[in-house]
């Protein structure tokens, strides 16, 4: 069964208008973690931000924030004020389970993000 | 400069034949992973490690071989046996404290693309 779970292959947004990029996730561990990457065209991956099952508060990274919601297993990257430079895919992943899984991360497909002049 | 480095960029694969792709950090990082990544799939655990001369498979380890001998080097071997070779390879490493939810960063290298002609 798909872990991750993101429902956009593709989005487009508007140069300096905010995008949220969808991110749902299954598991029945109470501890885990859900990470966001940029994968521009030169296929690097980038860290983008993180969030950790038991943070009370959504993360942050500058332009990047996560709207984490626990109940509805939703971790949404939100990216305000886009830029050219934005467009990208863009994963979801998380990290379950104990130190036996190597703390190894499940991504999800990705979404194609086109920022527009 | 730390990082992780991955070589070669690119890599022409004869049917029936072997071919290594290397991997090497330097972050100090105890765990090492091999993704591989198709259009449209996202990035799929080949394999991990989370200690020298230790070695786990991931989701889609046949067809495949890796080798932890160093803990900065986990090399990435592609066999005869792997029937679809053709695919991006990247390459990552973590530090090993904490939890799943700790906020370890996976870091990647940039990549190897592999044709099979």
């Amino acid at each position: 069964a798909q872990k991750i779970t993101q429902t956009q292959p593709g989005m487009f947004v508007q140069e300096k208008e905010a995008v949220t990029l969808d991110c749902t996730y299954d598991t029945s561990d109470p501890s885990y973690g859900l990470f966001w990457y940029k994968q521009p065209s030169s296929g690097e991956m980038i860290f983008l931000i993180y969030q950790g099952s038991y943070d009370q508060q959504n993360a942050t990274e500058g332009r990047y924030s996560l709207n984490f919601q626990k109940a509805r297993k939703s971790a949404n990257l939100v990216i305000s004020a886009s830029q050219l430079g934005d467009s990208a895919m863009y994963f979801c992943a998380m990290r379950e389970g104990g130190i036996d899984s190597g703390y190894a991360l499940n991504f999800g497909k990705g979404t194609s993000l086109l920022v527009t002049p | 400069d730390g990082g992780i480095t991955q070589s070669p960029k690119y890599l022409f694969r004869k049917e029936g034949q072997n071919v290594t792709l290397s991997c090497e950090q330097n972050l100090n990082h105890d765990a090492m992973y091999w993704y591989r990544q198709d259009p449209g799939q996202g990035l799929r655990l080949i394999y991990y490690s989370q200690i020298v001369n230790d070695f786990q498979k991931g989701d889609i380890a046949e067809g495949y071989s890796v080798s932890r001998e160093k803990k900065e080097s986990f090399p990435l071997t592609v066999t005869s046996a792997q029937k679809n070779p053709t695919a991006f390879y990247l390459c990552a490493s973590s530090p090993l404290t904490g939890t799943a939810r700790s906020g370890n960063t996976i870091y990647f290298g940039e990549g190897s693309w592999l044709t099979v002609v």
